[in-house]
């Protein structure tokens, strides 16, 4: 039972690239989360998914798009990094209340 | 934004004490939860209560809530060097499934 579980762990992108967070949870959850964290800001939430083919904007969606292709699976897509989006990223899921986090990806856009 | 605020920002106590963290949020909520990250790792849930409850307790863990001033706290009781790391609150909305997160405060725990 491996819980929450993100790929990749650390990520350097250029400005412009762009690339995929993955993330996958075991526990049957119906929901999902994507977050970022950045020093002195707390978590704030980018994409939300409350079941498997639904998703829904957070406090910070712009510049980020989500696919839920399943039940178990949510990524975060990023089209053109930009320096602002330099920050560490978790993928969260929950069941009965509870949320259950990834262990991030630190992701640095030079 | 719906991010709470957390009091203090940081806290430094000795092995053995009481460390106590305040949570303020700004809407109606079905519950509130707290969660600790231990530094470079995510998070981890901690404790839960409901819009209906007041106080909760878990091992050396209680919360109160008081949804008439919009406020949380969590005290930890005898704490430990192992209890150092960031504690956030997170609010549940009355619609909707999704948490919002305090900015967090750095415990740090003196052996």
């Amino acid at each position: 039972n491996a819980g929450v579980t993100q790929t990749p762990k650390f990520q350097v992108l250029k400005t412009g690239q762009s690339m995929t967070l993955q993330c996958a949870q075991d526990m049957n959850h119906n929901s999902m989360y994507w977050y970022r964290q950045d020093p002195g800001m707390g978590l704030r939430l980018i994409y939300y998914s409350a079941s498997e083919g639904t998703t829904d904007k957070g406090e910070v969606p712009n510049g980020y798009n989500v696919s839920r292709l399943n039940k178990r699976e949510f990524s975060l897509r990023l089209e053109s990094a930009a320096p602002s989006q330099t920050s560490v990223y978790f993928c969260a899921s929950s069941g009965a209340g509870a949320g259950f986090f990834g262990p991030g990806t630190r992701l640095t856009v030079l | 934004s719906q991010q709470g605020e957390e009091d203090p920002q940081a806290l430094s106590i000795q092995e053995g004490e009481n460390a106590t963290m305040n949570c303020s949020y700004k809407t109606s909520i079905n519950n509130l939860q707290w969660y600790r990250q231990n530094s470079g790792r995510g998070l981890v849930h901690l404790i839960l209560i409901r819009s209906n409850e007041r106080e909760k307790h878990s091992g050396r863990l209680r919360v109160t809530l008081d949804t008439s001033k919009k406020s949380s706290s969590l005290l930890i009781t005898a704490s430990r060097a192992a209890d150092t790391a960031s504690y956030f609150c997170a609010t549940v909305p009355n619609t909707g499934n999704q948490f919002y997160f305090g900015t967090g405060t750095s415990l740090t725990v003196i052996p």
